[in-house]
Parts: C-alpha cells; sequence; structure tokens
C-alpha cells in the first residue's frame, strides 16, 4: 500500500538552530513529491517539488532533497515565522494524479 | 484572480442537512481537486477533476458525497445527510501541467461542524 511517514511529530527549536525534517515514502511509483507550508486553519502553502533522486531545491532558509526513499526538508537558522506545519505529499505514477499526504511536522521555533 | 478561493469559509449545520461547497480554481488550471483534513491530520485524498471529467474517486467518498465541475471551471462537493464524523476541514486544489511537472495550488479551505 502506498504509505507516507513524516518524522518528527513536532519538532521544537530556539532561533538559529538548524535541523531538518525528514518524509520517507514507500509507492508503487513516483510521479513527483512535494513540500508545503501550512499555517493553523488556512490551506496549504506550496514550498517545492522534486522529481527525481538527487535533486535538490532552496528557497531562503529552507532546502528541499529527495533519496529514493526519502526526502529532507532542512531549516537554516530559524525564525519564529517559520513555525507551522510541514507537510510532505507524493503524487503516485497509477496513470491517475492520486495524491498522498504525511501528517506533517509541527515546527514551533522559540525566539 | 491570483489564487483558488473556495465559499463558504465555515459551514456550521445540524446532522441529517445536506450541505454544498464551492471552488473556483486558478483560471489557467485543468486539473481540480478535493481533499478532507481533520486536525492532526494530512488532507486525504477525495477526487479529481481533469477539466469537466471526474477521473478517480478515493473510497473515502461515500455515495452520501457527489463533486461536479461543470463546464471545467468551478466545482462543487455536496454532502447529503451529514453526520458528525463528516466534521472537517474541506480542502480545494488546481493544478496544470507545465513541462511535464505539475503542482496543486490550494485555496483556503471550507471549515465543517456538524452538530
Amino acid at each position: 500500500e502506498d504509505q507516507v511517514t513524516q518524522s518528527p511529530e513536532a519538532l521544537r527549536l530556539q532561533e538559529g538552530e538548524s535541523s531538518s525534517l525528514n518524509c520517507s515514502y514507500t509507492v508503487s511509483g513516483l510521479r513527483g513529491l512535494f513540500w508545503y507550508r501550512q499555517d493553523p486553519g488556512k490551506g496549504p502553502e506550496f514550498l517545492f517539488t522534486l522529481y527525481s533522486a538527487g535533486e535538490e531545491k532552496e528557497k531562503e532558509r529552507l532546502k528541499a532533497t529527495l533519496t529514493k526513499k526519502e526526502s529532507f526538508l532542512h531549516i537554516t537558522a530559524p525564525k519564529p515565522e517559520d513555525s507551522a506545519t510541514y507537510l510532505c505529499a507524493v503524487q503516485v505514477n497509477t496513470g491517475g494524479f492520486k495524491t498522498i499526504f504525511g501528517a506533517g511536522t509541527r515546527l514551533f521555533v522559540k525566539a | 484572480d491570483t489564487g483558488v478561493s473556495q465559499n463558504p469559509r465555515h459551514k456550521i449545520t445540524k446532522r441529517g442537512q445536506n450541505v454544498t461547497f464551492r471552488c473556483d480554481p486558478i483560471s489557467e488550471h485543468n486539473r481540480l481537486y478535493w481533499y478532507r483534513q481533520t486536525l492532526g491530520q494530512g488532507p486525504e485524498f477525495l477526487t479529481y477533476f481533469q477539466n469537466e471529467a471526474q477521473l478517480e474517486k478515493s473510497r473515502l467518498l461515500s455515495d452520501r458525497f457527489s463533486a461536479e465541475r461543470p463546464k471545467g471551471s468551478f466545482s462543487t462537493l455536496e454532502i447529503q445527510r451529514t453526520e458528525q464524523g463528516d466534521s472537517a476541514m474541506y480542502l480545494c486544489a488546481s493544478s496544470s501541467r507545465t513541462s511535464g511537472k505539475e503542482t496543486q495550488y490550494f485555496g483556503p479551505g471550507t471549515r465543517l461542524l456538524v452538530l
């Protein structure tokens, strides 16, 4: 069964303390992997799309990487405004466009 | 239009009533998705449209749920005979395929509370 698992469930950091979030996946065929940020009560905000192992994308303090089994979202020198839930999703290559989300990692950054 | 819009943003209803939500995608996007999200979980796929055709439905989409996308523009999601377990955030996303790559952009969601 296609599955996406994110870890940790929650992460508390001090401002400036770099860390990584993990997204591991087991799917029959990967069409693409997506990272989103979600603030409470709002819809997910798109961050990155990754399509093949070895691919990397960067945006401000965030960097996403992809291997054949997992993806990492690296956060460098986070600020309190980076506090949010970070969601990972995979689009499965089954002839359709079904997308499976992980449960997310809740990030808290303290000043 | 710079994003996906959803209406209403909030809906409170009594068990057994019918509700309908609307999603207006980004104008040039031909694919439209519906998801359901409960507290502490990621969005769960419900269904998606390519233009006006509904191409895939999750087994989560019981016969009380129906979605339409007439003329391939806006979409509606109707829930008949609502149950307390239907309480959730209902999210809509749209996408278009450019150069073999696709990204879904989400609306703000409709939060449903069934009393």
